[in-house]
């Protein structure tokens, strides 16, 4: 699983609340990266990170901050979640700079009421 | 931009078939291509990786090639089983390295 956790994995919130997303990875990888998971959608991405401090914007990155103090943890934040936020997150860690393969976290299910 | 699709959505064979999944992306500046595989309601395992250097690469039953002129890949799983039921991806990652880009999967359905 290359040493990659989610927390939390499931939650429920209410529009309008604050929500952070944790990812956490074991490695040192300098790569790290949010998507979101939709029916009719696909995967898509959100935020990325590419060291200490540096992120950038991905497709879909409205709504959406992330910020990264430390190598092995990238945090999610929708600062005033709403209902079409409602989704399936994934980290994902990247080899970037060997084979660039990507691996994968469990994900975290978010449903907003 | 690039696009990133996947034919067919869907797809039911029984036991012991050979099958081919079709993944093909419209801007052949890519750095990597990968395949996963997605079981319902967990995250994605690697399946393949292929360099943009490499034209193919095998693990067990599974064989990806890669055509980057054409734009195309293909996953091929031989003597198919009831466990290789479940979505699979293929992804693209740009020359940059800044995203993989995933078509939206094939729903493999293996019956016994």
């Amino acid at each position: 699983d290359a040493g990659i956790t989610q927390s939390p994995r499931h939650k429920v919130t209410e529009t309008g609340t604050p929500v952070t997303l944790r990812c956490h990875q074991t490695e040192n990888h300098r790569y790290m990266y949010w998507y979101r998971q939709d029916p009719g959608h696909g995967l898509r991405l959100i935020h990325y990170s590419y060291g200490v401090k540096d992120t950038d914007k991905g497709e879909v990155s409205d709504g959406y901050s992330v910020s990264r103090s430390k190598t092995e943890d990238f945090l999610l934040t929708l600062e005033s979640a709403t209902s079409s936020q409602t989704s399936v997150y994934f980290c994902a860690i990247s080899v970037w700079g060997d084979t660039g393969e990507l691996f994968f976290g469990e994900g975290s299910r978010l449903t907003v009421l | 931009k690039q696009e990133v699709t996947q034919i067919p959505a869907a797809l039911s064979v029984p036991e012991g078939e050979n099958l081919v999944l079709n993944c093909s992306f419209t801007d052949s500046a890519i750095y990597n291509l990968q395949w996963f595989r997605q079981d319902p309601g967990k995250g994605l395992t690697s399946l393949l990786l292929i360099q943009s250097s490499q034209r193919e690469q095998t693990s067990g039953r599974l064989n990806a090639s890669l055509d980057k002129s054409s734009g195309r890949s293909t996953l091929y799983i031989a003597a198919s089983q009831p466990g290789d039921s479940a979505t699979y991806l293929c992804a693209v990652t740009d020359q940059a390295g800044t995203a993989l880009i995933f078509g939206k999967g094939t729903t493999l359905s293996v019956s016994s």
